[in-house]
């Protein structure tokens, strides 16, 4: 069972470099967003989208980029990082019709220089 | 959205009941309290979820106050493997749009 993956767990980038956290999940969901935790902090909503087209801006979107062309991805681009990006990136997908149930990945871990 | 207070952290003996409280004064009337859990740094789980009733599952209940301003998360029988941020979230059904505050971090000792 695949459920939301999650692609690079880790990368390092430089200040000003561009890079794409993937995101995809085999659920069939309607609902993905993107949330970041940074160290001893509870997670924040940088974006999310409740179907293909749809996409919305949650606590912290400045300096991310969404789209969402298909329903089994959500890519979250970062167009120059910066330092204050430095984070863990967890994604999470919920069926449309269900009143809860957020799955969510197993993070991805960005370190900007 | 509703604001929520929850203790930063807690201690409970293992195979005790552990008690969660939150704090939700401002909780809407079709806001639900979702709970989540995450261990260590791995994504958050659901746990439960209720409106105004009281609520069961596997994992565990879920006590709602009558006015809604409070709720309360039990573990029955907390293990080691219970040791995690507990997170209480407001939330309408059909927005999506779940805001994770900073928890209350639940260690369960041996």
């Amino acid at each position: 069972n695949a459920g939301v993956t999650q692609t690079p767990k880790f990368q390092v980038l430089k200040t000003g470099q561009s890079m794409t956290l993937q995101c995809a999940q085999d659920m069939n969901h309607e609902y993905m967003s993107w949330y970041r935790q940074d160290p001893g902090m509870g997670l924040r909503l940088i974006h999310y989208s409740v179907g293909a087209g749809i996409t919305d801006q949650g606590e912290v979107p400045n300096g991310y980029n969404v789209s969402r062309s298909t329903t089994e991805d959500f890519p979250l681009r970062l167009l120059s990082a910066a330092p204050s990006q430095t984070s863990v990136y967890f994604c999470a997908s919920s069926a449309q019709e269900h009143t809860g149930e957020l799955f969510f990945g197993e993070g991805s871990r960005l370190t900007v220089l | 959205d509703a604001k929520t207070t929850q203790p930063t952290s807690m201690d409970c003996a293992e195979g005790r009941a552990a008690n969660l409280p939150c704090n939700h004064s401002t909780i809407s009337g079709n806001e639900y309290v979702y709970w989540y859990r995450q261990i260590h740094s791995q994504g958050p789980q659901y746990i439960i979820h209720g409106l105004k009733n009281n609520e069961t599952n596997e994992m565990a209940s879920l006590i709602i106050t009558e006015d809604r301003k409070s709720s309360t998360l039990i573990l029955p029988h907390a293990t080691l493997r219970d040791t995690a941020v507990y997170y209480c979230i407001p939330a309408t059904s059909g927005t999506y749009k779940y805001i994770f505050g900073t928890g209350t971090r639940l260690k369960v000792l041996a």
